[in-house]
């Protein structure tokens, strides 16, 4: 059974640093990863989807890369602003279904 | 502008009751799903459908069931709502059955159960 696991819970950083957020997932043989922020209250919005063939996939200052081998994720913020700060989850896929990890909550403080 | 929304936002409940929460996009999408999210559990799959008189059972369905008369909507009822079935429900759609492109989340639907 496939689970994902996203390390750290919790990460509090100060404005201008550049960070990585870590995702892992237990079966190698995936299909797609998507990567969603989340704002307290609200819905998921979709950052970023990175398709099995590929090794990394960039939007803006987002940068999310893949390495099915190892089974792990990792999403790139470079120079993180207060407004990035909400909670980032990623979702493997299973055919055309999500599993998602339980996300990392992200502080960026002037 | 083509959307996926939730009703209502917020709702109490006693146990025992039947409650159902809407779920309509206009994408014109094939898929849908309903999750739940609970502290410490991340989303979890309830139930699915790929079109019309379609629905499947997802990784914590028991308690919940959906139909699907149109492509527009997908409503998930509660038949006799648990203090355990607190929680935020979100709804999602995508496109085409089998493929893996981005799923698109409703803003949810915050139930509590008294």
């Amino acid at each position: 059974k496939q689970e994902v696991t996203q390390i750290p819970a919790a990460l509090s950083v100060p404005e201008g640093e550049n960070l990585v957020l870590n995702c892992s997932f237990t079966d190698s043989a995936i299909y797609n990863l998507q990567w969603f922020r989340q704002d307290p209250g609200k819905g998921l919005t979709s950052l970023l989807l990175i398709q099995s063939s590929q090794r990394e996939q960039t939007s803006g200052r987002l940068n999310a890369s893949l390495d099915k081998s190892s089974g792990r994720s990792t999403l790139y913020i470079a120079a993180s602003q207060p407004g990035d700060s909400a909670t980032y989850l990623c979702a493997v896929f299973n055919t055309d279904k999500l599993i998602f990890g339980t996300g990392t909550r992200l502080q960026v403080f002037p | 502008d083509a959307e996926i929304t939730q009703s209502p936002r917020h709702k109490i409940t006693e146990t025992g009751r039947q409650v159902t929460l809407a779920c309509h996009q206009t994408w014109n999408h094939n898929n849908m799903f309903w999750y739940r999210q609970d502290l410490g559990h991340g989303l979890r799959l309830i139930h699915y459908s790929y079109g019309v008189q379609d629905t499947n059972k997802g990784e914590v369905s028991d308690g919940y069931s959906v139909s699907r008369s149109n492509t527009e909507d997908l409503p998930l009822t509660l038949e006799s709502a648990a203090s355990s079935q607190t929680s935020v429900y979100f709804c999602a759609s995508s496109p085409r059955v089998g493929g893996q492109e981005t799923q698109y989340f409703g803003p949810g639907t915050r139930l509590l159960v008294l």
